[in-house]
């Protein structure tokens, strides 16, 4: 069985521009939750989809947004880039609520 | 105060000897607990879930729940080398129709020969 499955692996991109990270969850789970991890912060939670509806949200500012397919595959949109966005963003797939998550690799996002 | 609290370390135990990782936090609510091993550069791996109040063991691991306390740990028995790593807790905050998962900060695990 695949695994949780994130692209790109690595970016790098400029202040002000968007970027858009894509993640393909364990096949027949419904659930996907991304976050955000920088040394600093630690693991900060960004939202959670769950048949395409956006069930929970973080504390971080609306730049910040992401949808989910039809066939549960998520992405995750950053708008006008900051400096400060420079982290590693990571996917994780759950089959139904208050069951364990499981990582993607991770994108590691630069900001220049 | 924090959803879910770890010490960070980092924490020192000889290779043989017992590891052993404390975390609270803060949503009586919480049904769902988990513990994550996290190796520097790479995503969070799954260790152990826990439910219910008690002892779970797992090989080398047991995860221990308190609801009462509002506390839940891991203990790492033989610790190896490889053990060394930042481990996470982690607890899926209510309600429970939704997936919330919140992480603690880590705490930084340090096995030496």
């Amino acid at each position: 069985k695949a695994g949780v499955t994130q692209t790109p692996r690595y970016l790098i991109k400029t202040r002000g521009q968007q970027v858009t990270l894509s993640c393909s969850p364990i096949s027949g789970h419904r659930s996907v939750s991304w976050y955000q991890q920088t040394p600093g912060q630690g693991l900060q939670f960004l939202f959670e989809y769950f048949s395409e509806t956006q069930r929970n949200k973080g504390n971080f500012p609306g730049r910040f947004s992401g949808r989910q397919f039809s066939n549960s595959r998520s992405e995750m949109n950053v708008s006008t880039l900051e400096l400060g966005d420079s982290a590693l963003y990571l996917c994780a797939s759950t089959l139904t609520v208050n069951t364990e998550a499981f990582f993607g690799q991770g994108t590691r996002l630069t900001v220049v | 105060q924090k959803e879910v609290e770890q010490n960070s370390g980092p924490l020192s135990v000889p290779e043989g000897a017992i590891a052993s990782l404390n975390c609270t936090y803060s949503d009586r609510g919480s049904q769902s607990f988990f513990w994550y091993r996290q190796y520097s550069g790479k995503s969070p791996e799954l260790i152990m879930s826990i439910y219910s109040n008690g002892d779970k063991e797992d090989g080398r691991f047991t995860a221990q729940l308190n609801k009462a306390s509002q506390y839940v740990s891991l203990l790492i028995r033989d610790s190896q080398p490889s053990d060394s790593a930042t481990y996470l807790c982690a607890v899926n905050m209510p309600p429970s129709s939704a997936s919330k998962i919140i992480f603690g900060s880590g705490t930084r695990l340090s096995i030496r020969p």
